[in-house]
């Protein structure tokens, strides 16, 4: 069965640097996402991407965030400048483009420690 | 903006047990809504889902109700067993525009032995 895959699985890193999430989703997926949680906490979306563009952001998701889909397979994250509240788990996520169908395929998450 | 729990609510079941774990929505226009399963260091995975025309489906083992007067969904989870500990969260969305997921805050489901 096809899964979205992310790497690394654990990234840890000192404030003020860049970090850059991967993520390789459903081969013939459309619709990408990145997810946070928060130790503890829910769930929080990030940013949606579709067509080659941002199509959502949250509130999270300010000028220190950006994403990319390099080459049609992967889809990264990067941090520019990271901070100590940046530190949790980040989730990578894609949907297909079924009719009707919504559901969102997750990845097995990137931990990031921000020191 | 949403409020976010330090602590997630816990369920404690005994094996063989029904379980059931309710989960408030937040946007009425929401007309889809998901059941995730987050066991510890995994990504959620899906569960079950419901279109805002229902009020319930059945899938194996489990079943989501939703009432959309009060904003409420719930899971039940029949014969509950040792593999069903996890952190269960729903998730609502709509079936336009960029399907983003807004997450309800998570119960942990522990099965006692």
């Amino acid at each position: 069965e096809p899964e979205v895959t992310q790497t690394p699985s654990h990234q840890v890193t000192q404030m003020g640097q860049e970090v850059i999430l991967r993520c390789v989703p459903i081969s013939n997926h459309l619709y990408f996402y990145w997810y946070r949680q928060i130790l503890g906490q829910k769930v929080e979306f990030l940013v949606s991407f579709y067509n080659n563009e941002i199509s959502e952001k949250s509130e999270i998701f300010d000028d220190q965030f950006s994403v990319e889909r390099p080459d049609g397979s992967n889809f990264t994250l990067k941090i520019r400048s990271t901070k100590l509240e940046d530190s949790a788990m980040y989730f990578c996520a894609s949907k297909g483009l079924r009719l009707h169908s919504y559901e969102q395929y997750f990845g097995p998450g990137t931990r990031l420690t921000v020191t | 903006g949403e409020s976010v729990g330090l602590h997630l609510p816990t369920l404690s079941v005994q094996e063989g047990d029904n379980s059931i774990i309710n989960c408030a929505y937040s946007n009425s226009a929401s007309d889809y809504f998901i059941w995730y399963k987050q066991e510890s260091g995994k990504g959620p995975q899906f569960i079950i889902d419901i279109r805002s025309n229902m009020d319930k489906r059945q899938g194996q083992r489990v079943t989501v109700l939703l009432n959309k007067t009060v904003k409420h969904l719930s899971l039940q989870i029949a014969a509950t067993q040792p593999g069903d500990s996890a952190v269960y969260f729903c998730a609502e969305t709509l079936s336009s525009g960029t399907y983003k997921y807004i997450f309800g805050t998570g119960t942990r489901l522990k099965v006692l032995a």
